[in-house]
């Protein structure tokens, strides 16, 4: 048990839609990241956020988007979906800036199916 | 740039013997390395984590990993396992600077049987 829950488990969305993930973090972690994983690969890094900041970004189109809130809660925003975008979307958070040694505790990941 | 490279997908093994999961990285800079588990339809959890000081780093659950910096490898072992173990066990980089993004590798099945 992490304290990071994700909402919700499953969706399904059709090509050309948005979709709106959320992950509630453990209380005092600043730093929040996102990972795409799709099936049989290992996660891959979307962005990271600081204090409500985007602070570091993966190989990812600007559709991908983000916010983080004061009050620990954070969301991954995805427009014009795209098949290629069916994959386990998992958030991670840690105290601190994000830098160094901080532990990232992962949330269980919202499942996202595009048709 | 960082990258994993996992160096076998799946791993078979029976209950109570040992077994040994590679994980070889690149970098052209100084490195934290990492191993994750997955249980089916869950997230990950950190199992162990090196960051500088002994090469031999023990984790939760019994396994262990040696950083080995000539050969770029970070070895997951563990001396005897249970059914319990079975699930998807990623390794993971990430530069000492900057804002340590995780590089994981294509991860390891390892599946134990009775």
């Amino acid at each position: 048990e992490t304290g990071v829950t994700q909402s919700p488990t499953h969706l399904i969305k059709t090509r050309g839609q948005q979709v709106t993930l959320r992950c509630s973090s453990q209380s005092g972690h600043n730093t929040v990241s996102w990972y795409q994983q799709a099936l049989g690969q290992g996660p891959q890094f979307i962005f990271q956020y600081y204090r409500e900041e985007e602070n570091g970004r993966g190989n990812f189109p600007p559709r991908f988007s983000g916010l983080q809130f004061p009050n620990y809660s954070s969301e991954l925003n995805v427009n014009a979906l795209e098949l290629d975008d069916s994959a386990l979307y998992l958030c991670a958070s840690r105290p601190g800036s994000g830098g160094g040694t901080d532990t990232q505790y992962f949330g269980p990941g919202t499942r996202l199916t595009v048709l | 740039a960082q990258s994993v490279t996992q160096l076998d997908s799946q791993v078979p093994v029976f209950e109570e013997a040992p077994v040994e999961l590679r994980c070889n990285y690149s970098s052209s800079v100084s490195v934290y390395l990492f191993w994750y588990v997955q249980y089916p339809n869950q997230g990950l959890q950190l199992l162990l984590k090196y960051l500088s000081g002994s090469t031999l780093v023990k984790g939760i659950n019994g396994f262990e990993a040696e950083f080995n910096k000539s050969q770029t490898s970070f070895h997951l072992r563990k001396p005897s396992v249970h059914i319990s173990d079975t699930a998807e066990y990623f390794c993971a980089v990430s530069a000492s600077g900057g804002y340590n993004k995780l590089i994981f590798g294509a991860g390891t099945r390892l599946a134990v049987h009775p």
